[in-house]
């Protein structure tokens, strides 16, 4: 069964430091997303894309995230510089839906533990 | 704004009890999707449910089971005969037409002991 791979699944990294995390969708998919989950609560969109664009990216805090999709397949988000309320899951979801893409169901990753210290 | 409300954070059941998550859910829009999603201790959340807001019909799907009320605004979830692998954490969450985001709720930790 085809899955969303994330990588890494834990990464620990200093304040100030810059950190990258991978997703690869589903093959097919076109729409990838990216959540930030705080403990104890529940995922929060940073930003979407449809292939290789951006849908949406007003929850992403652009001073210091960054999110691309260079060829429409895998994708990367990076924060730099990382701060100690950074620390979360970061979630990678895809979906075969272009249109209203929001109104289907989303394939989840397993994720990225980040502890910023 | 649309907004997600999961009053239980956690609920602990013996197996083989029924247990019931309450969802309440807020929107403006007359056209809009509710999901349930679990997510196990894995960390991966699974897809187990969508809704629209024109269908108001029960859902059931073997242990699982659903039941969206309008009138007051809820979505809320089942399991009937609850096993130790049903433990994990629980969302339910709201799509809306005009607003391109799926706001989730806090969720609902289960915990079903032997």
């Amino acid at each position: 069964e085809a899955e969303v791979a994330q990588s890494p699944r834990y990464k620990i990294t200093e304040k100030s430091q810059a950190v990258a995390f991978w997703c690869d969708p589903i093959s097919g998919h076109a729409t990838l997303y990216w959540y930030r989950q705080i403990l104890g609560q529940g995922p929060e969109l940073l930003v979407q894309f449809q292939d290789e664009s951006v849908v949406d990216d007003s929850q992403l805090p652009k001073d210091r995230f960054s999110a691309e999709r260079l060829k429409g397949v895998d994708s990367t988000l990076k924060i730099q510089p990382a701060e100690l309320g950074d620390s979360a899951m970061y979630l990678c979801a895809s979906s075969p839906a272009r249109l209203a893409a929001m109104f289907h169901e989303q394939y989840f990753g397993p994720g990225t533990r980040l502890t910023v210290t | 704004a649309q907004k997600v409300t999961q009053a239980q954070t956690e609920i602990s059941v013996v197996e083989k009890e029924d247990v019931t998550l309450d969802c309440v859910y807020e929107t403006r829009d007359t056209t809009y999707y509710l999901f349930w999603y679990k997510q196990p201790p894995s960390g991966e959340l699974v897809f187990l449910i969508r809704r629209n807001s024109f269908d108001e019909q029960n859902e059931i799907s073997g242990r699982y089971s659903w039941n969206f009320q309008k009138s007051t605004s809820s979505f809320n979830f089942t399991i009937t005969a609850s096993q130790v692998v049903d433990s994990a954490v629980y969302f339910c969450a709201l799509s809306e037409a005009n607003n391109n985001d799926m706001r989730f709720g806090a969720g609902t930790r289960l915990t079903v002991k032997p």
